[in-house]
């Protein structure tokens, strides 16, 4: 069975850069079927698509994001990451990974609380 | 760039069929996805390409798309779907999310 699991500092001061590692378990980074991407969901609001990435080095990100983000993968430790620079308190979200099926992402992570705050 | 509308809320009976909708330019010429968020949880994939149910998901949740609008249908609708639902589309390899449809069972 897939399993994701974020991991990562859960309070960022702003202006600095939001880094998170997404684990992988009982799949590989390396399979040519998926990207592995990520979503977030700001305090009582929806789901936002941040980016995707591919173990070839392909990455795609959301237009509003793309100045800020960084998509990268070590399938070597079977983890993909996430860097979002310069945040904001509107970074303040649940940050969830999960596979990427580019109609879908059909498992998730259990999602990282992360604030930006001073 | 482009975007999926969903009704803020909608409301039903238990026992009765609930639709929900989502909006989008030729929305039926892409596949559309459902998916289920209860407080607290992660989102779970409930419908793919538009009509298909994943494995543990219950018959009573279908999906169809055409024109400019998917839809999620849940038949006999218990209190355990009470939840929001967010459909998802793809467009130029860049995913959407709607911004989610609160569903009261009551």
């Amino acid at each position: 069975q897939l399993q994701l699991q974020e991991s990562g500092p859960g309070l960022v001061k702003p202006s600095e850069t939001l880094s998170l590692t997404c684990t992988v378990s009982g799949g590989s980074l390396s399979n040519s079927l998926y990207f592995w991407g990520w979503i977030r969901q700001p305090p009582g609001k929806g789901l936002e698509w941040i980016g995707s990435g591919y173990y070839s080095g392909s990455t795609y990100y959301n237009p509003s994001l793309k100045s800020r983000v960084t998509i990268s993968l070590d399938t070597s430790k079977n983890q993909f990451s996430l860097k979002l620079s310069s945040v904001t308190a509107a970074d303040t979200a649940v940050y969830y990974c999960a596979r990427d099926q580019e109609e879908n992402f059909d498992y998730w992570g259990q999602g990282t609380l992360v604030t930006v705050s001073s | 760039s482009y975007e999926l509308t969903q009704p803020p809320s909608v409301s039903v009976s238990p026992g009765q069929t609930a639709s929900i909708t989502c909006s989008g330019d030729k929305l039926g010429d892409r596949y559309a996805c459902w998916y289920q968020q209860k407080p607290g949880q992660s989102p779970v994939l409930v419908i793919y390409q538009d009509t298909k149910r994943p494995s543990g998901i219950p018959e009573r949740f279908s999906g169809s798309n055409s024109g400019n609008t998917a839809t999620l249908t849940i038949s006999g609708t218990q209190t355990m779907d009470e939840a929001d639902y967010y459909c998802q589309a793809w467009d130029s390899s860049t995913r959407v999310f709607g911004g989610g449809t609160k569903l009261t069972v009551l």
